[in-house]
């Protein structure tokens, strides 16, 4: 299987400050459509998981433009230009190239 | 709009089976996937299978393989996950998501809730 690995599992940040959130995968994530089979998810207090980013680096729709996906190689960076107080939930990074499809720990974002 | 709409939340003895239902609204079954999620207790998610309607063929994580059952009814756009020999690690929230492409889920239904216990 291949194992995601997400940090910080903890991030406390202030409103209006950047936030950045790492996921390695274990083996490379890349289609031969050329996209990373890479997403990465919310799940608000009480919610399901919303999608945010997937293929790597597309934001999905009705997603705020202050969040971003880059890629590279088997790293995967989300980053939050200004953290609002709607963000706050867990992350999770997740790879559909292979199944199982697996996921990261998860990462949980407060705010200071 | 797409919506997925699951079943309500029930408690199971240990060793029983559970059934989940996901009905979906919009051209879900014609052009995607629908896969099974479940998220234990304070716990991470787990991808527990998929089903693509249109050509009736599941998939299932291999931990799962034997308990395990997905399926579609295309007069009703309804999935149904059933799980077999129930255990305590089995209580958790169970999620049914859209898969337009092979490489993402984007909605989600509500989550159904599965306790076991005796």
């Amino acid at each position: 299987d291949i194992v995601m690995t997400q940090s910080p599992l903890s991030l406390p940040v202030s409103p209006g400050e950047p936030a950045s959130i790492s996921c390695r995968s274990s083996q490379s994530l890349l289609h031969s459509s050329g996209h990373n089979y890479f997403n990465w998810y919310l799940q608000k207090p009480g919610q399901s998981p919303q999608l945010l980013i997937y293929l790597g680096s597309k934001r999905a729709s009705g997603v705020p433009d202050r969040f971003s996906g880059s890629e590279s190689g088997t790293d995967f960076t989300l980053k939050i230009s200004r953290v609002e107080a709607e963000d706050v939930g867990v992350y999770y990074c997740m790879q559909t190239l292979q199944r199982p499809i697996t996921f990261g720990q998860g990462t949980r974002l407060e705010i200071k | 709009q797409v919506q997925l709409v699951q079943s309500g939340p029930v408690v199971k003895r240990p060793g029983s089976s559970v059934r989940v239902s996901c009905k979906t609204s919009g051209d879900t079954f014609s052009n995607s996937a629908i896969n099974w999620l479940r998220q234990a207790p304070g716990q991470g998610l787990e991808w527990m299978g998929g089903i693509i309607p249109a050509f009736d063929t599941p998939n299932y994580a291999q931990r799962l393989q034997g308990r395990i059952t997905i399926t579609a009814d295309r007069s009703t756009s309804t999935v149904y996950m059933d799980l077999s020999s129930l255990t305590s690690d089995d209580t958790a929230v169970y999620y049914c998501a859209r898969a337009p492409h092979p490489s993402y889920c984007d909605y989600w239904g509500q989550g159904t809730l599965v306790a076991v216990s005796s």
